[in-house]
């Protein structure tokens, strides 16, 4: 059974392209983030909702747009993409209730933009 | 912002010899985390720290928080080669961000 699942693995397409990235999770928890991972393997958040309310949106780019219909999913879309935006992104989630920090993280989007 | 210091970034030692990782702040966190991420993979947690002074043992592995939960540690005793990966400490504050460090990639020769 897959706790946090992404969807796709990997992502190629061209720079102004539009894209999604999805989340599920299945771990009942009531947080879910965003990540970036860049080539240097630097894991920096950039989203985070807890009950589908957005509580942490870091410095990020007004092209990148969380939803989140559910507690169990969190998608990320991604517009009018950039070169710079190439990257791995994983989801995560935890149970902030339980008052266990630990994240558990989905295997990533390799997204490539050329 | 808080930052936390993760050193050494990079670090290749022969299979059997001991190293220790480090990760510094001046913040104080309610919990410390270490994760260890393989290549292609997600991050996987490999333990909590949560009291200042706090030691706790994973096999060869022993995690120390700090005395004021500002710093910790992950020392490896006789390393192997299934060691190899990236290790990363995330400090955790109550009712806000989790703060990765930028992580230590560990190899080890056999």
């Amino acid at each position: 059974d897959t706790a946090v699942s992404q969807t796709p693995k990997y992502l190629v397409t061209q720079m102004g392209n539009d894209k999604s990235i999805k989340c599920e999770q299945n771990l009942g928890h009531d947080t879910m983030y965003w990540y970036k991972q860049d080539s240097k393997k630097f894991l920096k958040i950039m989203f985070s909702y807890n009950n589908k309310e957005l509580i942490i949106n870091e410095t990020v780019p007004n092209r990148f747009s969380p939803k989140s219909p559910d507690k169990a999913h969190l998608n990320l879309h991604i517009n009018s993409l950039e070169l710079g935006d190439s990257a791995v992104y994983f989801c995560a989630s935890s149970s902030w209730t339980s008052g266990d920090e630990t994240q558990y993280f989905g295997p990533g989007t390799r997204l490539l933009v050329l | 912002t808080q930052l936390l210091e993760q050193s050494p970034q990079f670090l290749s030692i022969q299979e059997g010899e001991n190293l220790t990782v480090y990760c510094n702040s001046s913040s104080v966190f309610s919990s410390l985390q270490w994760y260890r991420q393989e290549p292609g993979e997600g991050p996987v947690l490999l333990v909590t720290v949560v009291t200042g002074g706090e030691v706790k043992k994973l096999k060869r592995l022993t995690f120390q928080f700090g005395d004021a939960r500002k710093d910790s540690s992950l020392h490896i005793t006789a390393a192997q080669p299934g060691d190899t990966g990236l290790y990363l400490c995330a400090g955790a504050r109550r009712d806000d961000k989790i703060i990765f460090g930028k992580g230590t990639r560990l190899h080890i020769l056999p």
